[in-house]
């Protein structure tokens, strides 16, 4: 079955960098994609960015340009995210979540299998 | 501020039909007809539950329906069950610029 196992709670200082991973399994990795959606504590969903694990393409929201990089490796089915110069206000659990394709082979706009969430905390 | 309107919150008692309004602008709810929603359980990760305006993911219950119109989306969930006491999230495709997903602000259901 799809899989998405991100992992543990960390906790940084601000000004510090942090970088989360997304293990996928159960699914054809090379042909889909993976977002990344950040809720800060009691408040809803944001979503941080996308790459196509098809071909390394990127795509980030414009509040987190020149901050955060997403990154994959085949070779593990593994996708990092890294937020650097981080601050209080990016304390938020971090998703990671399926974008597949359909059946004709273009990419749905939803987002299907979700990862358990990782809890970053910024705090001096 | 999100950029999709969402109530905060809405209730309904068990066996009832509840809605809930997604209002975007015409860079998504209004051209595109990629809304999806999700269901989030506290502490849990969100779960999709209708994607493409309309569509169920297999399996969902078909008590979980959505509809558009204009920039205005709908979540409908009918006969109301104690499980489906949760926080509902749409999300549209937007050429905003600034993002090209975009979500609202999340709706909490109670059921009474």
């Amino acid at each position: 079955q799809v899989q998405l196992v991100q992992s543990g709670a960390e906790v940084k200082k601000p000004g510090a960098s942090v970088r989360v991973s997304c293990k996928a399994s159960g699914y054809s990795f090379s042909t889909s994609g993976v977002v990344w959606v950040r809720q800060a504590p009691g408040q809803g969903l944001e979503w941080v960015g996308w790459i196509s694990t098809y071909n390394g393409e990127t795509d980030y929201a414009q509040d987190f340009q020149g901050r955060v990089t997403m990154t994959m490796d085949t070779s593990t089915t593994t996708v990092y995210m890294e937020v650097r110069s981080l601050r209080s206000d990016d304390t938020a659990v971090y998703y990671c979540a399926r974008r597949d394709h359909d059946s004709s082979g273009f990419p749905d706009y939803f987002f299907d299998h979700w990862g358990q969430g990782t809890l970053v905390t910024v705090s001096s | 501020q999100p950029a999709l309107t969402q109530p905060a919150s809405v209730s309904g008692s068990p066996g009832q039909s509840i809605t809930i309004s997604c209002t975007g602008t015409s860079n998504d709810v209004g051209t595109f007809n990629l809304l999806s929603w999700y269901q989030q359980h506290p502490g849990k990760a969100p779960k999709l539950i209708i994607y493409d305006v309309n569509k169920r993911p297999s399996g969902l219950s078909n008590r979980f329906s959505g509809s558009k119109s204009g920039t205005t989306a709908s979540l409908t969930i009918s006969g109301l069950q104690a499980e489906d006491e949760a926080d509902y999230y749409c999300c549209s495709y937007s050429r905003s610029g600034t993002s090209t997903w975009v979500f609202g602000g999340g709706t909490k259901l109670t059921v009474l």
